[in-house]
């Protein structure tokens, strides 16, 4: 069974703070994505990466890093937290080639919800 | 600006009826996924279309991808409690790097949740 999984479910920061989230596929999958989900906006892509190493910056990176070491662990780091980053976070992957990361299903964790005071 | 826009943003109803969820846009598409999401965990992929008119069936939900590849729709068939939740759209676009390596990713719609009571 396809499984993606998120360090925490629940994250409760400090303005300024470095935050990591993690983020693991057991599926030997070549993609994986980070997502923030906010009422009314949908999914807005914040970073991707297509192997391991190599990361290409989304709609809205700023305010934000990440790091992916191994092909299974996709990381996001927000260097110095802020209260409008209070948001769900969710990770993604896909099989195959990076050309059809658009058209392969993804799969994707069960989210992290951030809350930055 | 949003590239997909989805309507509506909310949807109440009675069990029994039927329902469309649209999804529309300017641009044209190499693909447009739907997803279902329920609280607490993450979106989960209904189905994929890639053919301009393309129509697939899943049960009661029918989906279609218009003739331009620009909008797509989704229409549940006497909705059930269970088909509650948020019903994302989702565009396949292609990009390239600096390096001229090909990325395909997708932009999601607003979404649309949906209750449906007993």
């Amino acid at each position: 069974d396809v499984k993606v999984t998120q360090s925490s479910r629940y994250l409760v920061k400090r303005t300024g703070e470095k935050v990591f989230l993690e983020c693991v596929q057991d599926m030997d999958h070549e993609n994986m994505f980070w997502y923030r989900q906010d009422p009314g906006l949908g999914l807005r892509l914040i970073y991707f990466s297509y192997d391991v190493k190599m990361k290409e910056k989304g709609d809205i990176p700023e305010g934000y890093s990440v790091s992916r070491e191994k092909k299974e662990r996709f990381s996001l780091i927000l260097e110095s937290a802020s209260t409008n980053q209070t948001s769900m976070y969710l990770c993604a992957s896909s099989y195959g080639y990076s050309g059809l990361a658009g058209r392969n299903e993804q799969f994707f964790g069960p989210g992290t919800r951030l809350t930055v005071l | 600006t949003q590239l997909l826009e989805q309507s509506p943003q909310f949807l109440s109803i009675q069990e029994g009826e039927n329902l469309t969820v649209y999804c529309n846009s300017s641009s044209v598409f190499s693909s447009l996924q739907w997803y279902r999401q329920e609280p607490g965990e993450g979106p989960v992929l209904l189905v994929t279309v890639v053919t301009g008119g393309e129509v697939k069936k899943l049960k009661r939900l029918t989906f279609q991808f218009g003739d331009a590849r620009k909008d797509s729709s989704l229409h549940i068939t006497a909705a059930q409690p269970g088909d509650t939740g948020l019903y994302l759209c989702a565009a396949g676009t292609l990009g390239a790097n600096a390096g001229g390596t090909s990325y395909g990713k997708l932009t999601f719609g607003q979404g649309t949740i949906l209750t449906v009571h007993p």
